[in-house]
């Protein structure tokens, strides 16, 4: 069956480090792999695409990465700050015309002051 | 620009009655998705609407059903409410599937 893994247990990292975290998927082929970032309470905000035929991608302190043979996301934070304590969310896109994003279940993550 | 706004933002409702929920996308987006959040779940789709059609539905009981108007804004009903409905309902618009818009979603609790 199709599975999205992510960590449930939360990870718990100082400020200034880097936290970085795990999408892992079992028989799915997606096109494309999004990350997105969930305070409490809030709606899931938009951090950063990645398609099946890019290795990598940055934006400013964010960092993912992608590889369709380990069937994994890899996805950093740099210099990590209190205020990017939340739960981040991977979520896969298939190819199809009319496909929907299926999302894991998110890791929290905490940065200490 | 506006976002996408999702009303009433929180709801109690009781078992066996029905509830609507709405959701206006950012303008120009006609798409429209709806999901479903529990701790336990996690982000469960319910379905898409594009240009007033459905275009796609998630696994769920035909108690949830939506719709989408002329000016892309959605509503979604779920009747016979049950306890295990609990939940935060979220919406999310796109122009292009490459980056989804969330509102804030509405937290449905039933009693």
């Amino acid at each position: 069956s199709q599975k999205i893994e992510q960590n449930s247990e939360a990870l718990n990292i100082q400020e200034g480090k880097t936290a970085t975290l795990t999408c892992n998927y079992t028989n799915y082929s997606p096109a494309y792999l999004q990350w997105y970032r969930q305070d409490p309470g809030r709606g899931p905000v938009f951090l950063l695409l990645i398609r099946e035929n890019e290795k990598e991608k940055r934006k400013e302190r964010l960092k993912v990465t992608f590889d369709t043979t380990l069937k994994q996301s890899l996805f950093h934070i740099t210099a990590s700050q209190p205020a990017d304590s939340a739960t981040y969310l991977c979520a896969l896109g298939l190819n199809s015309g009319y496909s929907t994003l299926t999302f894991g279940k998110g890791t929290m993550l905490l940065v200490s002051p | 620009k506006a976002g996408v706004t999702q009303t009433p933002r929180y709801l109690i409702k009781t078992r066996g009655q029905q509830v609507t929920l709405s959701c206006s996308p950012i303008s120009g987006h006609r798409s429209v998705s709806w999901y479903q959040q529990t701790p336990g779940q996690g982000l469960q789709f319910l379905f898409e609407y594009f240009s007033e059609t459905q275009r796609n539905k998630g696994n769920f009981p035909g108690r949830f059903s939506g719709r989408q108007f002329s000016n892309s804004r959605s509503e979604m009903n779920v009747s016979t409410l049950e306890l295990g409905d609990s939940a935060l309902y979220l919406c999310a618009s796109t122009v292009n599937r490459e980056s989804y818009t969330f509102g804030s979603g509405t937290r449905l609790t039933v009693v």
